[in-house]
């Protein structure tokens, strides 16, 4: 099993429609966990990171499920530009403290007009 | 601050060569973590440095792959021989402490005929 794993897509989606990402990790034991979005050809960049109670910027919610150890992401009225791939990561850590994280292997939106 | 830099952006070589790929992570993070990214496997973690040190290298393939971390500002990742197998975008993060956001170089993105 991976240890993070997301549905690849692609979801093809209208503009302002409202769509949802899911992703399940392994290890019961992770500490912090991030969306990225990574476009065409670019490097990810952090999209938001997820917190146990929840946590929203502007169009775009995310949430954590600890006991069933899935982390979600849920983006509202969704616009052109937010055609890329999601990417969820989870900070599997160390002993001492050390940071590694685990990315999974993405899921594609696409939103057309 | 630029950002995490690499070099080169992009790298075209013979089967059995020798190839380096160089970062300079963002200054003060003590977190420096090598990444691979392919269409099969998507972004898979190489090896991660914390303070120079090499605490994982788990993710490296093969013994030809290796990388060195001299100092604080520099770290080269080495292909010898290069295989045409190793064809990848190679991405560089670096990140301040542990649980906090990784910051991405634009990659190299590595041919190998």
């Amino acid at each position: 099993r991976k240890e993070v794993e997301q549905d690849p897509g692609p979801f093809n989606v209208p503009e302002g429609a409202t769509v949802a990402f899911n992703c399940t990790y392994s290890n019961s034991a992770s500490q912090s966990f991030f969306w990225y979005r990574q476009d065409c050809r670019k490097e990810p960049k952090l999209l938001m990171s997820v917190y146990s109670s929840g946590n929203e910027d502007g169009r775009f919610t995310a949430q954590l499920n600890r006991a069933s150890q899935y982390i979600s992401l849920l983006i509202r009225d969704s616009k052109l530009s937010d055609s890329a791939t999601y990417l969820c990561v989870v900070n599997k850590g160390f002993s001492g403290g050390y940071n590694k994280l685990i990315f999974g292997a993405g899921t594609r939106l696409a939103v057309h007009p | 601050d630029a950002g995490v830099i690499q070099s080169p952006r992009h790298e075209v070589t013979e089967m059995g060569q020798e190839v380096t790929l160089r970062c300079k992570p963002i200054s003060g993070h003590n977190s420096l973590f090598w990444y691979r990214q392919t269409m099969m496997r998507g972004l898979e973690l190489l090896i991660y440095f914390n303070n120079n040190v090499p605490i994982d290298d788990s993710g490296m393939p093969e013994d030809r792959f290796s990388a060195k971390m001299p100092n604080a500002s520099f770290s080269t990742l080495k292909i010898q021989p290069s295989e045409p197998r190793d064809s990848a975008v190679y991405f560089c993060a670096s990140s301040l402490l542990v649980d906090t956001e990784a910051f991405f170089g634009q990659g190299t993105r590595l041919t190998v005929v």
